[in-house]
């Protein structure tokens, strides 16, 4: 079975420019989380979602960032316009439900670069 | 406001040693307590998890140990291998939040 996947792998961007970035579940899996991971503030969560609905978004840092679950297998993370300071690996991870013990299967992330 | 405390940062142990790292939380409402493994380029990947009402779980070469009255957790890996070296995460969740509250990591490095 295929795990999380994310693209782009890397992304190099100005400032200014709209970012984003994409994620496939785990087939069958109902909840999706979305991690940020830099080397001051480490893993961050930042927005989840169980059966395509927005849950908790209190971890998004500004309104230049959005999510959406246009389906139950894909999301995207938006950034618009891109700072440099969101220069960061950001993570999805794909849960099979909203249960306390469940799994996260985590992606590969996409390193974002803001220049 | 950081809720859970990981120690040490980097860690170097000789092969066939005992790796220890040590967390610690502040919410007495998380009850699930996993620790992640991640290799450099790779997204993390669950190792071993617990519930706070064991007080040891192992899986191989790899121990939980559990202080609920002390709200500390410590991941042991027993008889460390090079193929181990890789950065170590601690997390919890639970009191009505879904997601994972990480600790910041430690860099372990197994010296041939």
């Amino acid at each position: 079975d295929a795990g999380v996947i994310q693209s782009p792998r890397h992304e190099v961007t100005e400032m200014g420019q709209e970012v984003t970035l994409r994620c496939k579940l785990i087939s069958g899996h109902n909840s999706l989380f979305w991690y940020r991971q830099t080397m001051m503030r480490g893993l961050e969560l930042l927005i989840y979602f169980n059966n395509n609905v927005p849950i908790d978004d209190s971890g998004m840092p500004e309104d230049r960032f959005s999510a959406k679950m246009p389906n139950a297998s894909f999301s995207t993370l938006k950034i618009q316009p891109s700072e440099p300071r969101d220069s960061a690996v950001y993570f999805c991870a794909s849960q099979p439900k909203i249960r306390a013990t469940d799994t996260q299967y985590f992606g590969p992330g996409t390193r974002l670069t803001v220049l | 406001q950081q809720q859970v405390k990981q120690s040490p940062q980097s860690l170097i142990v000789q092969k066939g040693g005992i790796s220890i790292i040590n967390c610690a939380y502040e919410n007495t409402a998380f009850d699930y307590f996993p620790w992640y493994q991640q290799f450099p380029g790779k997204g993390p990947a669950l190792l071993i998890a617990i519930r706070p009402d064991v007080s040891e779980k192992k899986e191989g070469r790899f121990t939980i140990s559990f202080n609920k009255s002390a709200k500390q957790f410590s991941l042991h890996i027993m008889d460390s291998q090079p193929g181990d070296s890789a950065t170590y995460f601690c997390a919890a969740r639970g009191g009505g939040a879904d997601g994972l509250t990480f600790g910041k990591g430690t860099h372990l490095i197994i010296q041939p």
